[in-house]
């Protein structure tokens, strides 16, 4: 049973334009966490969420934790072929279970 | 300083045959964890140490599929008797408080 559903699966989109990536789970997690993985590399963390309802923002990624600590949304402003990847959500459980996403791929066209 | 390492990087063995993965954590971090990774999923979790401690093994597939860390650093994925199915990336992390965790260049296991 998958608890993390990461939407969309795949994503290709011009330079310049805006997205949004979305976490969903009937679970509630103490905590969320998105990564980015490239090719040939373990995933790298870009953030931790822990309130219900945080907001954190690194750059032009603006990282939302659901109020009810269930989902999580990524939003990327201006995408640069730079952010082309494989992002990851993933939940903390326990204090120490992360309970991981699909992963969404995302492409940006130069 | 040096990141999580994870050897070989590549692995190709027959079917039948017993198979040892080797992690090697950033110095000092406590935690440390197991992981198979299918192409373009998310990591699926395997096995999980607290220094030497096994906290929880409930991830690994079955009893083929076995792991140790005896002095709390270095840890081994042993798979025996490998069959095609367990062809994979298998990825180690490691983490110092549990939180964030860093993650090494994987195995890749393939079984002919």
């Amino acid at each position: 049973t998958q608890l993390l559903e990461q939407s969309p699966q795949f994503l290709s989109i011009q330079e310049g334009e805006n997205l949004t990536v979305y976490c969903n789970s009937s679970s509630v997690f103490s905590s969320l966490q998105w990564y980015r993985q490239e090719p040939g590399e373990g995933p790298v963390l870009l953030v931790t969420v822990v309130t219900g309802g945080e907001v954190k923002k690194l750059k032009r990624l603006t990282f939302q934790f659901g109020d009810a600590r269930k989902d999580s949304s990524l939003h990327i402003t201006a995408a640069q072929p730079g952010d082309t990847g494989l992002y990851l959500c993933a939940g903390f459980l326990s204090n120490y279970q992360l309970i991981w996403g699909a992963g969404t791929k995302l492409i940006i066209k130069p | 300083g040096a990141g999580v390492s994870q050897s070989p990087r590549y692995k190709v063995t027959k079917r039948g045959q017993d198979v040892a993965l080797r992690c090697d954590p950033i110095s000092g971090h406590v935690s440390l964890y197991w992981y198979r990774q299918a192409l373009g999923q998310g990591p699926e979790f395997l096995t999980y140490f607290n220094y030497e401690a096994q906290q929880d093994k409930s991830g690994l597939p079955n009893d083929r599929f076995s792991a140790e860390r005896p002095e709390g650093s270095i840890s081994t994925l042993t798979i025996q008797r490998t069959e095609q199915r367990d062809s994979a990336m298998y990825r180690c992390a490691s983490s110092l408080l549990g939180y964030e965790q860093y993650f090494g260049p994987g195995t890749r296991l393939t079984v002919t």
